[in-house]
């Protein structure tokens, strides 16, 4: 079974500073994909963005960018120009695309708190 | 607009008693999931249906049952069985493309009494 771990519980970052939130996930799966959403107080989730396992190339969303270490199965999100609309909890999360019943599903890690400061 | 419904936001449950949570889509989605998440927790996985009629277990599918008889629907129902109940219950659904992530509804919130 797929495992994703974040070890940062909490993290805090001043406002238009830039800020990183680590992700580790454990699969014997070659073809995957990999989100962060974030979750504010509404308690909505949102994707925040999206990594295809086969690309190499990290993806980027505006402020938002990944570093994807498929070898090292780590998948870390940097926030960049941090605004206070950003405070939120992040949660980084994996999905199988291989056939049959398990595909679709999503493991999700246990989630870090980031407070951005005025 | 298209999306997720979920409904009711609060719903409390007496001892003994099942509640039926509620989960409506117009994106036209095949795929549709529960997740459970407790305070300061991530989500946890109930229930997933991939077609009509047609639905498997997730990692804590004890104490809850769910049906899929259209497509646009997948309730939830936490039944008597399920002590710990009290938690914050999510709905998503996908289409066909793997490559698209999961919509989620907004959330229901079930207290004990």
């Amino acid at each position: 079974a797929q495992t994703v771990t974040q070890s940062q519980p909490e993290m805090s970052v001043q406002e238009a500073e830039t800020v990183t939130l680590s992700c580790t996930y454990d699969t014997s799966e070659s073809d995957y994909y990999l989100f962060w959403y974030k979750q504010p107080p509404s308690r909505q989730m949102i994707l925040v963005i999206r990594q295809e396992a086969y690309k190499q190339q990290n993806a980027t969303e505006n402020r938002f960018s990944v570093n994807f270490q498929k070898a090292a199965k780590s998948f870390s999100l940097k926030i960049s120009d941090s605004q206070l609309g950003d405070a939120a909890m992040y949660f980084c999360a994996y999905s199988s695309n291989a056939g049959g019943t398990s595909y679709g599903k999503l493991t999700f890690g246990q989630g870090t708190i980031l407070t951005v400061h005025p | 607009d298209g999306g997720i419904t979920q409904s009711p936001k609060y719903l409390f449950r007496k001892e003994g008693q099942n509640v039926t949570l509620s989960c409506e889509q117009n994106l036209n989605h095949d795929a549709m999931y529960w997740y459970r998440q407790d305070p300061g927790q991530g989500l946890r996985l109930i229930y997933y249906s991939q077609i009509v009629n047609d639905f498997q277990k997730g990692d804590i599918a004890e104490g809850y049952s769910v049906s899929r008889e259209k497509k646009e629907s997948f309730p939830l129902t936490v039944t008597s069985a399920q002590k710990n109940p009290t938690a914050f219950y999510l709905c998503a659904s996908r289409g066909r493309d793997r490559r698209q992530p999961q919509h989620f509804g907004d959330g229901t919130r079930l207290s004990i009494l």
